[in-house]
């Protein structure tokens, strides 16, 4: 089925350790996005990238880093795993303009120990 | 900047009653985009409903209905004869522009619990 794949769904880390989180879409969209939802806190936006080649912060990019790998995969890099980043992270695409809809992913859940 | 609040935090209700889920929403943009997702508890985030804002067009999709108001820059969802299927959190969402940069601004979200 089409739609945006993430990888992995579950991750323990404990404090200080390194992973990257993958998503790709298959439906030619131009812009991918990375998410983290917090309880009562809805989802903020980490980092997007609006097309191949280009990334720009999102509200909560600290501690995070990102690479566009093509069209189809965007990564979220965490180099040095905190307990604050305890979260679900959730990947998105859409076609980038006149934003007919956003599609996301099933979510990582992630938890730092 | 742009702001989407959903004031009420937590509703719950008895299945077969009508329930509205308020949404306001903050944005210096004369076009824009408000959606409407659901998240039950298996955690996936569903799309129910996109309105730009040239289109005050109340919609209604079975038991959905959406309120656009943009005098009071409201877009409120109303669930009529509520199911325990409801039960699930309910997120208002904005984007702006019609730009490769646009991007999703979420409420908080409502949580929704539908008893027997």
């Amino acid at each position: 089925n089409a739609g945006v794949t993430q990888t992995p769904k579950f991750q323990v880390l404990k404090t200080g350790q390194s992973m990257t989180l993958q998503c790709a879409q298959d439906m030619n969209h131009n812009s991918m996005y990375w998410y983290r939802q917090d309880p009562g806190m809805g989802l903020r936006l980490i980092y997007y990238s609006a097309s191949e080649g280009t990334t720009d912060k999102g509200e909560v990019p600290n501690g995070y880093n990102v690479s566009r790998l093509n069209k189809r995969e965007f990564s979220l890099r965490l180099e040095s795993a905190a307990p604050s980043q305890t979260s679900v992270y959730f990947c998105a695409s859409s076609q980038g303009r006149f934003n007919y809809g956003y599609t996301f992913g099933s979510g990582t859940r992630l938890t730092v120990v | 900047a742009q702001k989407v609040t959903q004031a009420q935090t937590e509703i719950s209700v008895v299945e077969k009653e009508d329930v509205t889920l308020d949404c306001v929403y903050e944005t210096r943009d004369t076009t824009y985009y408000l959606f409407w997702y659901k998240q039950p508890p298996s955690g996936e985030l569903v799309f129910l409903i996109r309105r730009n804002s040239f289109d005050e067009q109340n919609e209604i999709s079975g038991r959905y209905s959406w309120n656009f108001q943009k005098s009071t820059s409201s877009f409120n969802f109303t669930i009529t004869a509520s199911q325990v299927v409801d039960s699930a959190v309910y997120f208002c969402a904005l984007s702006d522009s019609t730009g490769a940069n646009s991007k999703l601004t979420f409420g908080k979200g409502i949580t929704l619990s539908v008893r027997p």
